[in-house]
């Protein structure tokens, strides 16, 4: 039973360029949140997925926008990267909004 | 108001000894309060989680301490193991549909535990 995956592992940009990724929910999974963990904190929520639309947002800028398919897989995409988007991103899923929820291994970000 | 506050930043025992961790919140939205292990170069693990409605739940070698009263909670980890050695998270969620942090987990900042052999 495949957990919680996402590609790339590791991804590095240039500032300005724009990045997208991917997420497929562990099995019978149907929310998916993305967090955004900069080196040595914690996890900062970004947004939630559910039934194919944006539940609740973190406070994060309108450059972060995401997505839902219908077999529940979600991408992440952040425009007009910046320095400071350097970062472990990580994807959760959960049997509902209002269920634990459980991490990917995370994409790893570099902005150069 | 959203905010959950984790100490010590780091810990370091000896093997067999127990370890704790503390957190407190203020959100009292919060109904869920799960902890999360993260070993370098992977993604947090769930460990073992809590509700509000009793004070404790102990799950082999790890224990959740529950004051709602005080608005805190603890990790206790019993005969602590070189392999315990990870990052610690503590969090909080409103499972209640409506509330502003409903969905969204609420960290500490971590705890960088050591168990020395």
């Amino acid at each position: 039973d495949a957990g919680v995956t996402q590609s790339p592992t590791h991804l590095i940009k240039t500032r300005g360029q724009q990045v997208t990724l991917r997420c497929s929910p562990k099995s019978g999974h149907d929310t998916v949140s993305w967090y955004q963990q900069a080196l040595g904190q914690g996890p900062q929520f970004i947004f939630q997925y559910y039934e194919e639309e944006e539940r609740q947002r973190g406070n994060f800028p309108d450059r972060f926008s995401g997505h839902q398919f219908p077999n529940y897989s979600s991408e992440l995409n952040v425009n007009a990267l910046l320095l400071g988007d350097s970062a472990l991103y990580l994807c959760a899923s959960s049997s509902g909004p209002n269920q634990p929820q459980h991490f990917g291994d995370g994409t790893r970000l570099s902005i150069l | 108001q959203q905010q959950v506050k984790q100490s010590p930043q780091s810990l370091i025992v000896q093997k067999g000894g127990i370890s704790i961790i503390n957190c407190a919140y203020e959100n009292t939205a919060f109904d869920y309060f799960p902890w999360y292990q993260q070993f370098p170069g992977k993604g947090p693990a769930l460990l073992i989680a809590i509700r509000p409605d009793v004070s404790e739940k102990k799950e082999g070698r790890f224990t959740i301490s529950f004051n709602k009263s005080a608005k805190q909670f603890s990790l206790h980890i019993m005969d602590s193991q070189p392999g315990d050695s990870a990052t610690y998270f503590c969090a909080a969620i409103d499972f209640n549909a409506g509330g502003t942090s409903y969905g969204k987990l609420t960290f500490g900042q971590g705890t960088i535990l050591t168990v020395h052999p």
